[in-house]
């Protein structure tokens, strides 16, 4: 089945640092990767899209791009804020559908100043 | 609405009891989703509506959950003989319908979050 794994937090960062939070995937056919960020007290919004290999996703300083032959979708950041700290999932959809997404365990972040 | 609107936003119920959450997705949209999030984990599809069928009922977990929309557009979770384990947010979320464009997002509400005692 599908499966999304993503690096386990918290992670905790000095702000101006760089941001990695790596994810790999496990999926049949041609999956869509998202990258979705819940900030604190509000719902899951969309952070970043690919749907097919070699595209990068970027949306806020942040960007992810669609690696087929690692399965990965790791999400980087040059500069991250204090208002970068959320929960950030990564997630899929496969099987010619964009609504069965399957998330990751989300990874914490958060930016101290 | 503006957003995917859900109430309650909080629910505290005894064991055994019958819990209705709602859901009134965005204007406009005929997908409708309904997740179950557990502490620490990533939320998990429960099932999905286009229109006012369920299209995808796959991710419920057993038959004390069901979910209809009867008009396409709220819709209400239902779990009857609430169990300890069905503590958790429930997140619901609507796009403009079920296909897979590229430009067809998801988008979520804040989730009711229900703790059963």
């Amino acid at each position: 089945g599908n499966s999304v794994t993503q690096m386990e937090g918290p992670v905790t960062l000095s702000e101006e640092a760089f941001l990695t939070i790596n994810c790999t995937y496990t999926a049949t056919g041609y999956p869509s990767l998202f990258w979705y960020v819940q900030y604190p007290g509000e719902g899951l919004q969309l952070l970043l899209k690919a749907t097919k290999a070699d595209d990068k996703g970027s949306n806020k300083g942040f960007e992810a791009t669609y690696r087929k032959e690692t399965t990965s979708f790791h999400l980087e950041k040059g500069s991250v804020q204090v208002s970068d700290s959320a929960v950030y999932f990564c997630a899929l959809a496969a099987g010619g559908s964009n609504y069965k997404l399957t998330f990751g365990k989300g990874t914490l972040l958060t930016v101290n100043p | 609405g503006a957003g995917v609107s859900q109430t309650p936003s909080n629910k505290v119920t005894e064991k055994g009891k019958y819990v209705e959450l709602r859901c009134d997705p965005i204007s406009g949209h005929t997908a409708l989703y309904w997740y179950r999030q557990s502490l620490g984990q990533g939320p998990e599809f429960l099932i999905y509506f286009q229109g006012t069928g369920a299209a995808d009922d796959s991710g419920l977990p057993n038959d004390r959950f069901f979910a209809v929309r009867p008009e396409g557009s709220v819709s209400t979770l239902k779990i009857q003989r609430t169990e300890r384990g069905d503590s958790a947010v429930y997140l619901c979320a609507s796009s403009f319908d079920g296909s897979p464009k590229a430009g067809n997002t998801i988008y979520f509400g804040e989730g009711s979050w229900l703790t059963v005692v």
